[in-house]
């Protein structure tokens, strides 16, 4: 089964920060890999496919990089909104495993 | 408009079983896979469970493999999940969504308490 391991764990950050997180792969999955966003007691949401593909409807701050084994999320300007857990998931080959999550706090 | 509508969550003891059910509109159901994805209590999400747009190829997480069953019905724009010799971590929120390079749209998920 290939591991996702995504970091950080959790951060804070102010409204208008830049922010990264970061996805690792155990064995290379080209670029199958999506993020999603989770608000608490809702459904995810996507935000990026294939890596880098803005989900429609999704904010431009938010961008996706990477392929093979490195992966990461961006949001450029942290907005009240983006207050939220944040999951990598690859769907390169089955099990399709999700990395842990990235709760981002407000600062 | 993208509608996926879960049901068939509750309550169940250890080593029951429960079908849940996933009514998809909006979209030609036939020509997706389907996913379940499920959260527990605090925790982060997992896959289950996926089903290609024929049903012809199935897959599983290794936690669910040999006591969960996927399949769907075209004919109803249904997805299904059979969970039997339920345990107490499987209980959860239990989420379908269609795949579009992985799960894209996703419904509002059903909860699903294995408990004595």
């Amino acid at each position: 089964d290939i591991q996702m391991t995504q970091s950080p764990s959790s951060l804070s950050a102010s409204v208008g920060d830049r922010v990264t997180i970061t996805c690792r792969a155990s064995q290379g999955i080209r670029n199958d890999l999506g993020w999603y966003q989770q608000k608490p007691g809702k459904a995810p949401k996507r935000l990026i496919y294939v890596a880098s593909s803005l989900q429609s409807g999704v904010p431009s701050r938010f961008s996706g990089s990477g392929s093979g084994t490195e992966f990461t999320l961006t949001i450029s300007s942290l907005q009240p909104e983006d207050f939220a857990t944040y999951y990598c998931l690859q769907y390169n080959s089955y099990p399709w495993t999700f990395g842990q999550g990235s709760k981002v706090e407000i600062k | 408009e993208v509608q996926l509508l879960e049901s068939g969550g509750g309550l169940v003891q250890p080593g029951g079983s429960l079908r849940l059910s996933c009514a998809a509109s909006g979209f030609t159901f036939s020509n997706y896979g389907m996913s379940w994805v499920r959260q527990a209590p605090g925790k982060g999400l997992e896959w289950v469970s996926g089903i290609s747009g024929s049903g012809g190829s199935t897959y599983y997480a290794d936690s669910v493999k040999g006591r969960f069953t996927i399949s769907r019905d075209n004919s109803k724009n249904t997805l299904y999940l059979q969970m039997s010799s339920l345990r107490a971590e499987d209980t959860a929120v239990y989420y379908c969504a269609e795949q579009n390079y992985g799960p894209d749209v996703w419904g509002q998920g059903t909860t699903v308490t294995v408990s004595s």
